[in-house]
């Protein structure tokens, strides 16, 4: 079945500075890459995602890039807030399977000021 | 607010306890989504419902099981607890009915402690 991967179980940032947090999965029939955020014990919230036919997508201060040769896709956040310090998570869902979500183990962002 | 209800929003309940939880899709959608997610852990995919049907299992273990009523609403039974069922209980809602993945809005959550 379908596993995805994140590559940094934390990361760190100033005020201001830009993040980008990068997933990998492994089955190529992958079509839909959605990206959540999470506050503490709070409800995953989606802050954008994009499909395999498209290679980047933007809203705002924050874009996901999608590299289907080498199956990750990437979260960038520019202009980092404090209020951006969540847990991220990445997910991915192939066609034909009911839209079922294989989530990534999430990665926590904090930044600092 | 995602427009997804979930209760109770906390559940305090001994082992070998039975316990059900409530969903409440948005309006309009037809698909309903349970995941798990431990402390520190992912969102584990448990099952999903369109429209009172089954549509997808996940690593659902034989003590949960889960329906969905034809007003919508979704319950997950937990039976025969165990301290590991202690979780956060996700419950997710999407249109649904299209082949293609659709987007997927999460409800607050219920937190499970078993004692």
């Amino acid at each position: 079945g379908e596993s995805v991967g994140l590559h940094l179980p934390t990361l760190s940032v100033q005020e201001g500075d830009s993040a980008v947090i990068k997933c990998t999965y492994s089955d190529s029939a992958s079509n839909y890459f959605p990206w959540y955020k999470q506050e503490l014990g709070k409800r995953p919230q989606l802050i954008i995602d994009i499909r395999s036919n498209v290679g980047e997508k933007k809203d705002q201060r924050i874009a996901v890039t999608l590299n289907k040769t080498a199956k990750h896709f990437s979260l960038h956040i520019t202009e980092t807030q404090p209020e951006d310090s969540a847990v991220y998570f990445c997910a991915a869902s192939i066609a034909g399977t009911a839209s079922k979500l294989t989530f990534g183990t999430g990665t926590r962002l904090q930044v600092t000021l | 607010d995602s427009g997804v209800t979930q209760t109770p929003k906390h559940l305090i309940t001994a082992t070998g306890q039975r316990v059900t939880l409530r969903c409440s899709p948005r309006s309009g959608d037809l698909s309903v989504y349970w995941y798990q997610q431990s402390l520190d852990q992912g969102l584990q995919f448990l099952i999903q419902y369109y429209n009172g049907e089954e549509r997808a299992k996940g690593n659902i273990l034989e003590r949960f099981s889960a329906q969905q009523f034809p007003d919508l609403h979704s319950e997950l039974n937990l039976s025969s607890l165990e301290l590991g069922d202690s979780a956060l209980y996700f419950c997710a809602s999407s249109v649904g009915g299209s082949r293609e993945p659709d987007t997927q809005y999460f409800g607050p959550g219920t937190r499970l402690t078993v004692l």
